[in-house]
């Protein structure tokens, strides 16, 4: 099965300063690839996801790029704001006949003010 | 839509009792999931859901855990007995499948169960 390795397990940036989480993952027939932030006590939302047929998706702030030859994809947050404090997990799924999300293990990310 | 609702929030029981789960998905979702999550595990998955039928249950951990879904409305994840190790955050989540492309999985706000 699918296993999704992320990292690092925490991260604490400055704010206005940029933050990177990286994730691999090891089924190469994965071709849609989530992120959620889970806040304190809170459920994950998603704020962003990419598919396999593109490489970069950004919005406003954040962004996603993939490689799907290297068999990675990484959350790229700028501008950092206390806000953006939370867990984030990356997660891979095949698109047809499994539904199923392997999510990574989590980042705990601290924006220091 | 008031999104997916899960009862109870909190629960607190003791070893050996049974606890029973309930999960309602969003209207008109085909796909139903159950996770757990713990600061050891993180966020697993137990089993999912199509269209009512158990589609994989690889995730749950002993024959103590059953989830039924008896309609496309209401799903309950079932422990019995209840161990302290079972203590967790359980969530359910549902997403739809539109034009054959699987959308976002809407999680619901979580039980946290204590087991003593």
């Amino acid at each position: 099965g699918e296993n999704v390795e992320q990292h690092p397990s925490t991260l604490s940036v400055q704010e206005g300063d940029s933050a990177v989480i990286k994730c691999t993952y090891s089924d190469s027939a994965s071709n849609y690839f989530p992120w959620y932030k889970q806040e304190l006590g809170k459920r994950p939302q998603l704020i962003i996801d990419i598919r396999s047929n593109v490489g970069e998706k950004k919005d406003q702030r954040i962004a996603v790029t993939l490689n799907k030859t290297a068999k990675h994809f990484s959350l790229h947050i700028t501008e950092t704001q206390p806000e953006d404090s939370a867990v984030y997990f990356c997660a891979a799924r095949r698109n047809f006949g499994n539904e199923k999300l392997t999510f990574g293990t989590g980042t705990r990310l601290t924006i220091i003010p | 839509d008031a999104g997916v609702i899960q009862s109870p929030r909190h629960e607190v029981t003791e070893m050996g009792q049974e606890v029973t789960l309930r999960c309602k998905p969003i209207s008109g979702h085909d796909y139903l999931f159950w996770y757990r999550q713990t600061m050891m595990r993180g966020l697993e998955l137990l089993i999912y859901f199509n269209n009512n039928v158990p589609i994989d249950d690889s995730g749950m951990p002993e024959d103590r855990f059953s989830a039924k879904m008896p309609n496309a409305s209401f799903s309950t994840l079932k422990i019995q007995p209840s161990e302290p190790r079972d203590s967790a955050v359980y969530f359910c989540a549902s997403s739809s499948t539109g034009t054959g492309v699987p959308n976002e999985q809407y999680f619901g706000p979580g039980t946290r169960l204590t087991v003593t």
